[in-house]
């Protein structure tokens, strides 16, 4: 069981460069979510999915799209790169959020846009 | 905007000291966590808490949720190395997503 993994682990972008973030769950998750991380702010959700074909949007999703064609899969999007983007990317996922919504992290993506 | 307040955000101490993280908010949670992050790597669940007023304790490490459900603490008995890193509370409100606290970055000296 490898859990939830990330693809890449680092990238550098120039600005208005696009790139897309692979997450890929072998634990038959149902709900994947995309988060960013910055100092002093905590995590901060992008955008989830509660099921193979769903998308919604989360706190912060301006800037990215997301798609989940593959209920293994969730994959983030950016298609204009901002130095604002700048940041870790988590993605995460839980198998039913039910009353305890516990969710397990893949190992992240740190991501520079110059 | 839901919030969850933590402090003190940094703490730095000597191995066997005592320690006590918080987590706040003005909502209420159906269910709160706490996770631990330790650098390059993803948050790992440590504990979760649903009924106001319950204590787990995870071996050096007490969690009490607040008996009104707004709040929780994290306390560490005799603090070790390898209790350094990044602690987030999460908070749930009866939806399907989690809001995560601003962490407590926690560094052990030997």
């Amino acid at each position: 069981n490898a859990g939830v993994t990330q693809t890449p682990k680092f990238r550098v972008l120039k600005t208005g460069q696009s790139m897309t973030l692979l997450c890929a769950q072998d634990m038959n998750h149902e709900y994947m979510y995309w988060y960013r991380q910055d100092p002093g702010m905590g995590l901060r959700l992008i955008h989830y999915s509660v099921g193979e074909g769903t998308t919604a949007k989360g706190e912060v999703p301006d800037g990215y799209n997301v798609s989940r064609l593959k209920k293994q899969n969730f994959l983030l999007g950016l298609e204009s790169a901002a130095p604002s983007q700048t940041s870790v990317y988590f993605c995460a996922s839980s198998y039913w959020p039910g009353y305890y919504y516990e969710q397990y992290f893949g190992p992240g993506t740190r991501l520079t846009v110059t | 905007t839901q919030l969850l307040e933590q402090s003190p955000q940094f703490l730095s101490i000597q191995e066997g000291e005592n320690l006590t993280v918080y987590c706040n908010s003005s909502s209420v949670f159906s269910s709160l966590q706490w996770y631990r992050q330790e650098p390059g790597e993803g948050p790992v669940l440590l504990v979760t808490v649903v009924t106001g007023g319950e204590v787990k304790k995870l071996k050096r490490l007490t969690f009490q949720f607040g008996d009104a459900r707004k709040d929780s603490s994290l306390h560490i008995t005799a603090a070790q190395t390898g209790d350094t890193g990044l602690y987030l509370c999460a908070g749930a409100y009866n939806t399907d997503k989690l809001i995560f606290g601003t962490g407590t970055r926690l560094q052990v000296f030997p």
